[in-house]
């Protein structure tokens, strides 16, 4: 069974500049994620889908992060213009359903200079 | 914020021994997961024990719950270099479906 993939691995931009992320979840799996994981920190929850509907983004910054999952499969994660601050990895994990086990995907190290 | 905190910040031992991490939350909770994050495996799920119960075991892994204090650990037996990572306690609150994380336990097993 293919796992979660992201791409791209690794990004560098300078702030002000916009960049956007890429998942493809496991194939079956309605619940997508989307996390900020700053280094030395456990993963933060920016949002999350239920098949193409958002079912919590209360932790995204509206004024510059946007995601969608269009047709209910892979999904993108748009920052718009980057800060500093948004220097982290950025990890897509999704799961059968909410409560249980998450699958991540390698995650894309996002560098803000 | 995050829900979780993990004890100890980072533990170093030596091959063969065991590990303890401990995880303390704040809510009432649906379940609660550990996890394992290294660089060469991403973000890994070991174990998930649900709110009604107390002791769980996989491999050389053994998790317990305690709600009444609201914490939780994690035991490795006989740990191998191979164990060296990053292990996070994850909770799902009582009415949600999404994973809170802590702040992660750095565990080194020196060969």
């Amino acid at each position: 069974e293919a796992g979660v993939a992201q791409s791209p691995r690794y990004k560098i931009i300078e702030k002000r500049q916009s960049v956007a992320f890429w998942c493809n979840p496991i194939s079956g799996h309605a619940t997508l994620y989307w996390y900020q994981q700053i280094l030395g920190q456990g993963p933060k929850l920016l949002i999350q889908f239920q098949n193409n509907g958002v079912v919590d983004d209360s932790q995204l910054p509206k004024d510059r992060f946007s995601a969608e999952r269009l047709k209910g499969v892979d999904s993108t994660l748009k920052i718009q213009p980057a800060k500093l601050e948004d220097s982290a990895v950025y990890l897509c994990a999704s799961s059968y359903t909410g409560e249980n086990e998450q699958f991540f995907g390698p995650g894309t190290r996002l560098t803000v200079l | 914020s995050q829900q979780g905190e993990e004890d100890p910040q980072a533990l170093s031992i030596q091959e063969g021994e065991n590990a303890t991490m401990n995880c303390s939350y704040k809510t009432s909770i649906n379940n609660l997961q550990w996890y394992r994050q290294n660089s060469g495996r991403g973000l890994v799920h070991l174990i998930l024990i649900r709110s009604n119960e107390r002791e769980k075991h996989s491999g050389r892994l053994r998790v317990t719950l305690d709600t009444s204090k609201k914490s939780s650990s994690l035991l490795i037996t006989a740990s191998r270099a191979a164990d060296t990572a990053s292990y996070f306690c994850a909770t799902v609150k009582t009415g949600a479906n999404n994973l809170f994380f802590g702040t992660g336990t750095r565990l080194t097993v020196i060969p």
